[in-house]
């Protein structure tokens, strides 16, 4: 069963700084990876897909890289603004099925 | 173009009742999922329905149902609510020619007392 890590579980940093959250997967046998948004009392925003024959996706502030054969994702965001803070969820479609593996999540919190 | 539906938002109910949640896409996806989403354990998979027709269970079927009632919609059947299914009950949709990116509902906040 494919097993996703994310690491820090919470991360609070001052506004404009950059920073990376870190996602990491058991089987290297992917299909795609999803990075989401997820505000308090809210449903999931997908931020970026990574298919597993690309290296990274770029949306605004953010990157999100993929290295399949040591298993792990970054996403940075650039210049973190108070509208950042939600929690960040990292989520693999491994090859051999249709849904995702989910990691628990970063909670992200930006102070002014 | 609404992208994925739900209903209802918010739900209690007694322990024993039952009930149905309800989801709709308008995006022409084949696939469709129920996920949940518990404090401490993240989003597990329910149930999916990777083309009409079809169904499959996921990590934490048991106590569920599921009707995929055409291409637009899968509902999601509680038979007898126990506590234990107090949860944020969440359905997605993808189609797999197109990056198999799921796109997610708003959620059914459920309580169960």
């Amino acid at each position: 069963k494919q097993e996703v890590t994310q690491i820090p579980a919470a991360l609070s940093v001052p506004e404009g700084e950059n920073l990376v959250l870190n996602c990491s997967f058991t089987d290297s046998a992917i299909y795609n990876l999803q990075w989401f948004r997820q505000d308090p009392g809210k449903g999931l925003t997908s931020l970026l897909l990574i298919q597993s024959s690309q290296r990274e996706q770029t949306s605004g502030r953010l990157n999100a890289s993929l290295d399949k054969s040591s298993g792990r994702s970054t996403l940075y965001i650039a210049a973190s603004q108070p509208g950042d803070s939600a929690t960040y969820l990292c989520a693999v479609n491994s090859n051999s099925g249709y849904a995702l593996n989910f990691g628990k999540g970063t909670s992200l919190l930006v102070t002014p | 173009n609404a992208g994925v539906t739900q209903t209802p938002k918010f739900q209690v109910l007694k322990t024993g009742q039952s009930m149905t949640l309800q989801c709709a896409q308008d995006m022409n996806h084949n696939s469709m999922y129920w996920y949940r989403q518990d404090p401490g354990m993240g989003l597990r998979l329910i149930y999916y329905s990777a083309s009409e027709g079809t169904t499959d269970k996921g990590e934490v079927p048991n106590g569920y149902n599921v009707s995929r009632l055409n291409k637009r919609e899968f509902s999601l059947r509680l038979e007898s609510a126990a506590p234990s299914q107090t949860s944020v009950y969440f359905c997605a949709s993808s189609d797999r020619a197109r990056r198999n990116e799921q796109y997610f509902g708003p959620g059914t906040r459920l309580t169960v007392t």
